[in-house]
């Protein structure tokens, strides 16, 4: 069975600090990985896939599939990233499994 | 756009008595999930719908748990009999193009069981 494991429930960086947050997959066959973001009293939402490439808000994520790593980064953290981070996979199938969650706060 | 609208969104009960939320999806959005999700911890997915059809609902406690979306549109999850175990954010979401796309989060009902 696919695992999504999230090491860190806590993450604190100043404003400006570079941040990561750590994911670390377990599945035999090809996954999607997804990063779900949740602000303060607002819904669950997509942040990026890393289908997509894409930088979402500063933040990039690359799929190491020889780690089974999916770390999201920023180069510089803004107040305004503080939220609870998930990291999701898609099996081949499309059952989600999503991890614990990491809270980052970013102090000014 | 309202988006993934959910009812009730907090609602206590005692242990043994029925409950039920419902949910209604973006509009033409024909995959729709329930997700269980336990305090400090993810989404776990309940069960997933295509259209009108349960395609996934391995996960789905089935001795208290029911869903049914018989349009193919909105959806209700039941529980009956409540445990106090079930004290939980319940989610649902909606996709557009099923597993392939992404998936948008209702506000989610909060369920405590006293």
């Amino acid at each position: 069975a696919q695992r999504v494991t999230q090491p860190e429930k806590l993450l604190s960086v100043f404003k400006g600090a570079p941040v990561e947050l750590k994911c670390n997959y377990s599945y035999s066959g090809s996954p999607e990985l997804f990063w779900y973001v949740q602000y303060s009293r607002q819904r669950l939402q997509l942040l990026l896939r890393h289908i997509s490439r894409e930088s979402i808000k500063g933040f990039t994520a690359d799929l190491n599939k020889g780690e089974t790593s999916f770390h999201l980064k920023k180069p510089f953290a803004q107040e305004e990233d503080s939220a609870m981070y998930y990291c999701a996979l898609r099996t081949n199938a499309g059952k989600s499994t999503f991890g614990d969650g990491t809270t980052l706060t970013v102090k000014p | 756009e309202a988006g993934v609208v959910q009812s009730p969104r907090y609602k206590i009960i005692e242990k043994k008595q029925p409950v039920a939320f419902w949910c209604n999806p973006i509009s033409g959005h024909n995959t729709l999930y329930w997700y269980l999700q336990n305090l400090g911890q993810g989404p776990e997915l309940l069960i997933r719908y295509e259209n009108e059809e349960a395609v996934d609902d391995s996960q789905l406690p089935k001795d208290r748990f029911s869903a049914e979306r018989l349009k193919g549109v909105d959806s209700t999850l039941k529980i009956q009999p409540a445990e106090l175990g079930d004290s939980a954010v319940y989610l649902c979401a909606s996709s557009f193009a099923g597993d392939r796309d992404e998936q948008f989060f209702g506000p989610g009902t909060r369920l405590t069981v006293l």
